[in-house]
């Protein structure tokens, strides 16, 4: 049974950093593109960040680039978002998600999500 | 940059109706790379339909996606009561990967 679980989410200030974690089972991970995807306390999703099978590849929404950074750990099945420079419009629920293949496919598991709260 | 944009915002049918929600690009999705996802109050959002127009595995005959281009539809037959949800449209086409607002599917 594939499950990803998001860990990681908390308060923080403005300005400050955060990492987020993501811990992958159930499939071969290293064979997968992976993404993270947030969704605002009643609003819509919004698509973050992408990472290749290999980490060779990375991508990043327009709102976060320059302070957030996909990486990921394939010994370890393990996904991972630096936050910089956090501002209150990055509060919202983290969702980690699954590629259906390596490359551009949509996502056919997603975790249950973690709360990241920017406020001072 | 692809900007998706569904309508309508809101929709209120009853069960045994026809659902028809719309996403419309504001360029050509690349190789129909569009994805249509349903999520519910405290859920993560489930894969219905993918290449605009594929259902994701265990999704019912009842949903169905068609278009190209940058005009895309979902369709759900009849509905039944577990369908009421948001849905969201996916562009994964091209980065930055994009989603629409979201249609809310509520019952009338």
């Amino acid at each position: 049974e594939v499950q990803l679980v998001e860990s990681g989410g908390v308060v923080v200030q403005p300005g400050g950093s955060l990492r987020l974690s993501c811990a992958a089972s159930g499939f071969t991970f290293d064979d997968y593109t992976m993404h993270w995807v947030r969704q605002a306390p009643g609003k819509g999703l919004e698509w973050v960040s992408l990472i290749s099978w290999d980490g060779g590849s990375t991508y990043y929404a327009d709102s976060v680039k320059g302070r957030f950074t996909i990486s990921r750990d394939n010994s370890k099945n393990s996904l991972y978002l630096q936050m910089n420079s956090l501002r209150t419009e990055d509060t919202a629920l983290y969702y980690c998600a699954k590629g259906v293949g390596d490359g551009w496919n949509p996502f056919d598991y997603w975790g249950q999500g973690t709360l990241v709260t920017v406020s001072s | 940059e692809i900007v998706l944009t569904q309508s309508p915002g809101t929709l209120s049918l009853s069960p045994g109706e026809r659902a028809t929600l719309s996403c419309r690009a504001s360029q050509s999705v690349s190789s129909s790379y569009l994805a249509w996802y349903q999520q519910k109050p405290g859920q993560a959002p489930r894969l219905l339909i993918y290449g605009a127009s594929s259902r994701a595995t265990g999704i019912p005959d009842r949903f169905s996606g068609s278009g190209s281009g940058t005009d895309f539809t979902l369709t759900i037959s009849r509905l039944e009561p577990e369908d009421f949800a948001v849905y969201y449209c996916q562009q994964y086409g091209s980065s930055p990967q994009a989603f629409g607002q979201g249609t809310r599917l509520e019952i009338k």
